[in-house]
C-alpha cells in the first residue's frame, strides 16, 4: 500500500516501550477530540476519545490527555508493539454556527515506527 | 458486518476530466461526510450529508459536489480535475448528523479511493 507517512514527524521506538504521542490543536471552541489510527492502505481507525470537561481518559493500553490551557493533546501507548506502527492523528470536533456537526479537523500526524 | 464500503479503491484521470466516487455506510447509519486526504496530510474535511440534505460544507472550491441517496449511499463528485485533485478521498459513516451530548458520534471510516490526475 501507498505510505502514509511521507514527510511526517516520526517516533521511532523499541518493542516494549511507551510512546507518547503530541499534537497541538486549532480552536478553542473544540470540546471534543479524537486520536485515529492510520495504517498504510487503510482509512484511519478510532482509537479513543475525549470531551473538554474531562483531562484524561484511559483505555486499553492507550491514555488521553488533554490540556486545555495551551490547547495540546497527548496520546501514550504502553508497551508498545510492532503492530501500532502506523500513522497517529489527532482530530476535533468543529462547533460550526448551527451546533455540533460531525466535521472533524485533523492533525498532521506523526509516524510511529516500533522497531523489534 | 460489512463496514464503509467505497468504489473504486483506484482511479487514474487525466486533468479536466471529471469523476464520481461512491461510497455505502454502515447499515443504520444515516450520514456520510468526505474527507481528502493528501499523501502525508491529516484528512480535510468536504461534507457532510445527513437524511440526504448537506450538512456541512469544507473550504473546497464548487467543483466539487456529492449528493446522499434514501439508501443513505452516496457520491462525491469532482468536476475539472486538476493534478492537485490527486488524493485519497475517505467516506466515513455515522448514526447521526452531530455529536451526542454525553457520549461520541463515532465516525467510521472507509479504506477510501485512490484518484491520481495526470
Amino acid at each position: 500500500g501507498e505510505n502514509v507517512g511521507l514527510h511526517l514527524p516520526t517516533l521511532s521506538v523499541q518493542e516494549g516501550d511507551n510512546s507518547i504521542i503530541n499534537c497541538a490543536y486549532s480552536n478553542s471552541a473544540s470540546d471534543y477530540f479524537i486520536w485515529y489510527k492510520q495504517e498504510s492502505g487503510k482509512g484511519p481507525q478510532f482509537i479513543i476519545d475525549i470531551r473538554s470537561n474531562m483531562d484524561k481518559r484511559q483505555g486499553q493500553r492507550v491514555t488521553v490527555l488533554l490540556n486545555k490551557t495551551v490547547k495540546h493533546l497527548s496520546l501514550q501507548i504502553a508497551a508498545t508493539q510492532p503492530g501500532d506502527s502506523a500513522v497517529y492523528f489527532c482530530a476535533e470536533n468543529f462547533m460550526n454556527y448551527g451546533g455540533a456537526t460531525n466535521k472533524l479537523i485533523f492533525g498532521t500526524g506523526t509516524l510511529l515506527a516500533v522497531q523489534p | 458486518d460489512a463496514g464503509v464500503t467505497q468504489s473504486p479503491t483506484h482511479l487514474i484521470k487525466t486533468r479536466g476530466q471529471h469523476v464520481t466516487l461512491r461510497c455505502s455506510p454502515i447499515s443504520g447509519h444515516k450520514s456520510v461526510s468526505w474527507y481528502q486526504q493528501v499523501l502525508g496530510q491529516g484528512p480535510q474535511f468536504i461534507f457532510q450529508y445527513y437524511e440526504k440534505e448537506e450538512r456541512g460544507r469544507g473550504n473546497f472550491p464548487d467543483r466539487f459536489s456529492a449528493r446522499q441517496f434514501p439508501n443513505y449511499s452516496s457520491e462525491l463528485n469532482v468536476n475539472a480535475l486538476l493534478l492537485g485533485d490527486s488524493a485519497l478521498y475517505l467516506c466515513a459513516s455515522s448514526l447521526t448528523d452531530r455529536v451526542q451530548r454525553g457520549g461520541p458520534n463515532e465516525q467510521f471510516f472507509g479504506p477510501g479511493t485512490r484518484l491520481t490526475v495526470l
